[in-house]
């Protein structure tokens, strides 16, 4: 099973901080996906990333895979109270980390 | 399309009791996954069906655990008995899995589990 560690594990910031969180693994993956979930909610995908380097960006939301495959990040540039949530990546199988909660204070 | 409904949102119920959480897949969508939630272990796994054929059910927790797909628009997850220490958040999820190997789940809002 390809394990996933998320850090920071819990976050709180102001709003309009910039803020960076990280998954990383011990192997390397094919693919990786962050998702957001929310309070009583699911989880909803925000990206999935495949290609070793690549950055992808979604609004405010900077998502980086590592070269090697082993490790990604999130930035989040001015975070906004509606960004609070459970950031959580997955790899394959199914397999997700433990997530970051955020919060964001107005 | 309505999503992922899952079905009741919340259930409490005394330990030894059996519990049936249901779950109706986007239409259209060839592969449903079962997760449990909870502070401790995070999201977890428990199984995965494709075509209505189980594919991998090893994050199943006991015997205790069963699910079942009858058909491409139906699921349950079944605990009997239940125990305290499965109550959890359950989700289901729902995805088209094509060639190009993409996993795009969508998930359901989930059934809160008190097992009392």
């Amino acid at each position: 099973t390809q394990l996933l560690e998320q850090s920071p594990q819990f976050l709180s910031i102001q709003e309009g901080e910039n803020l960076t969180v990280y998954c990383n693994s011990s192997s390397v993956f094919s693919s990786l996906q962050w998702y957001r979930q929310e309070p009583g909610e699911g989880p909803v995908l925000l990206v999935t990333v495949v290609t070793g380097g690549e950055v992808k960006k979604l609004k405010r939301l900077t998502f980086q895979f590592g070269d090697a495959r082993k490790d990604s990040s999130l930035h989040i540039t001015a975070a906004q109270p509606g960004d609070t949530g459970l950031y959580l990546c997955a790899g394959a199988r199914s397999t997700f980390g433990d997530g970051t909660t955020l919060t964001v204070k107005p | 399309d309505a999503g992922v409904i899952q079905s009741p949102r919340h259930e409490v119920t005394e330990m030894g009791q059996e519990v049936t959480l249901r779950c109706k897949p986007i239409s259209g969508h060839n592969s449903l996954f079962w997760y449990r939630q909870t502070m401790m272990r995070g999201l977890e796994l428990l199984i995965y069906f494709n075509n209505n054929v189980p594919i991998d059910d090893s994050g199943m927790p006991e015997d205790r655990f069963s699910a079942k797909m009858p058909n491409a628009s139906f699921s349950t997850l079944k605990i009997q008995p239940s125990e305290p220490r499965d109550s959890a958040v359950y989700f289901c999820a729902s995805s088209l899995r094509g060639s190009s190997g993409k996993n795009i789940q969508y998930f359901g809002a989930g059934t809160r589990l008190s097992v009392l």
